[in-house]
């Protein structure tokens, strides 16, 4: 079992959609989570970090953390074309230097104009 | 701000060659950066960590004396794939964290695409 698991996609959506991106993960000891956007042949974007379980709102972003249950979801509001990119989530345990990161597979999004 | 850069962005080399890739963090210092490596149509995979003046973390699996890393300075690391293979050829990414800053994230750089032939 993978410790960070994500449906790969593609996931197709109309323009104006609410989108929600999911991970699951199996270790506990994960404390920060992270979502990140990368387009096609470019490095990663950071799109939104929470600490331990709770909301975080940023524009048309939504990340929620549930520990409990060891998900995390990130939606997406009035969904755009250019939202398309794939979502990679991202958690790592507390560190003093540099938190290594665990990735999910990524989802591919697809928003349709 | 919290932008870094990658050099060069695409290389393409023989078989056998060695190969250096640049990570600089533009406007912040970097105590760490990490090197990933990214195959089609798959995530990211942590290759080794890196800090500023002292020897490199790697993953397990990765080969560290193919894969030298220096970290010489808070905004510079580099990654030499030495004697390259057609096998090593993949999308290469760093990031780094900020000194002092918010150490739980990191900043990625535009990659790096390396085809050997």
């Amino acid at each position: 079992q993978k410790e960070v698991e994500q449906d790969p996609g593609p996931l197709s959506v109309p323009e104006g959609a609410i989108v929600s991106l999911n991970c699951t993960y199996s270790n506990s000891a994960f404390q920060y989570f992270m979502w990140y956007r990368q387009y096609s042949r470019k490095g990663p974007e950071l799109l939104m970090y929470t600490y331990s379980s709770g909301n975080k709102e940023d524009g048309r972003f939504t990340a929620q953390v549930d520990k409990s249950s060891k998900y995390i979801s990130l939606f997406i509001r009035d969904s755009q074309p250019s939202d398309s990119a794939t979502y990679l989530c991202a958690m790592s345990e507390l560190a003093e230097y540099g938190n290594k990161l665990v990735f999910g597979a990524g989802t591919i999004l697809r928003v349709k104009s | 701000g919290a932008v870094v850069s990658q050099h060069p962005s695409r290389v393409i080399c023989k078989s056998g060659t060695s190969v250096k890739i640049e990570c600089r963090s533009l406007d912040f210092q970097a105590t760490t950066m990490f090197w990933y490596r990214q195959f089609p149509k798959q995530s990211l995979m942590l290759m080794a960590t890196s800090n500023e003046g002292s020897k490199a973390t790697y993953e397990q699996g990765v080969e560290k004396d193919k894969f030298l890393i220096n970290h010489a300075s808070l905004t510079l690391s580099t990654l030499t794939v030495t004697s390259a293979h057609p096998e090593d050829s993949s999308f290469y990414i760093c990031s780094a964290t900020p000194s002092g800053g918010a150490r739980e994230t990191q900043y990625f750089g535009p990659g790096t695409r390396l085809l050997v032939l």
